[in-house]
């Protein structure tokens, strides 16, 4: 049958403000947690990562939150830029809980930032 | 350091046919996965090797297919192409492999089946 495109969520914010993405996780012993910026045309591009052992890490511009409670994760961005209009994926490694080692992403649906003038 | 490449970067094949991917991972890095990128499913996890040896495994049919060479390179194969196998193909690379650490991805190859 035809196929039909995910609907992005998007987000648009003015420049200079802060932005905030949300994910939510299914999988409670999840372990390993990992933000990517995808612009059009490109791989994803690594932003930030947190273990599950951490509740906030901050990185340049970036914040990530865990909360584990609620399997919510999400990405603040601080003074947000034109360079930053992109999709963000959060990701999930389950690797370690599948296989007891390795790779394996799962990625949510991912988020459209657009950032106005 | 050379980032995760990846060849061709596009690609047009008709139905039946079978294709080949190539990764290169960042240097000493082991552990390289691929996924599949369409809009209508979003990102999703093909397969991972480490030495030489698949360790995760998708929800692919058995079309398709991978390895892994002693210099850490990859190939993966999709073989009797069905026009759903349309899609952008992302290889990622990691140092250890060891589920903890970041996967860095390459631009991708677009698979264009017609």
């Amino acid at each position: 049958g035809e196929s039909v495109g995910l609907h992005l969520p998007t987000l648009s914010v003015q420049e200079g403000d802060n932005s905030i993405i949300n994910c939510a996780y299914s999988n409670s012993a999840s372990d390993y947690f990992i933000w990517y910026k995808q612009e059009s045309g490109k791989g994803p591009q690594f932003i930030i990562d947190i273990r599950s052992n951490m509740d906030k890490r901050q990185g340049q511009r970036v914040t990530v939150l865990l909360n584990k409670t609620v399997k919510h994760l999400s990405l603040q961005i601080a003074a947000t830029q034109p360079g930053d209009s992109a999709v963000y994926f959060c990701a999930e490694n389950r690797g370690i809980i599948l296989t007891g080692g390795g790779n394996k992403l799962t990625f949510g649906t991912g988020t459209q930032l657009k950032v106005e003038l | 350091k050379a980032g995760v490449t990846q060849t061709p970067r596009y690609l047009i094949k008709t139905r039946g046919q079978q294709v080949t991917l190539s990764c290169s991972p960042i240097s000493g890095h082991r552990s390289v996965s691929w996924y599949q990128q369409t809009p209508g499913q979003g990102l999703q996890f093909l397969f991972e090797y480490f030495s030489e040896t698949q360790r995760n495994k998708g929800n692919f049919p058995g079309r398709f297919s991978g390895r892994q060479f002693s210099n850490s390179r990859s190939e993966m194969n999709v073989s009797t192409l069905e026009l759903g196998d349309s899609a952008l193909y992302l290889c990622a690379s990691s140092l250890r492999g060891d589920g903890q650490e970041t996967q860095y991805f390459g631009p991708g190859t677009r698979l264009l089946v017609l």
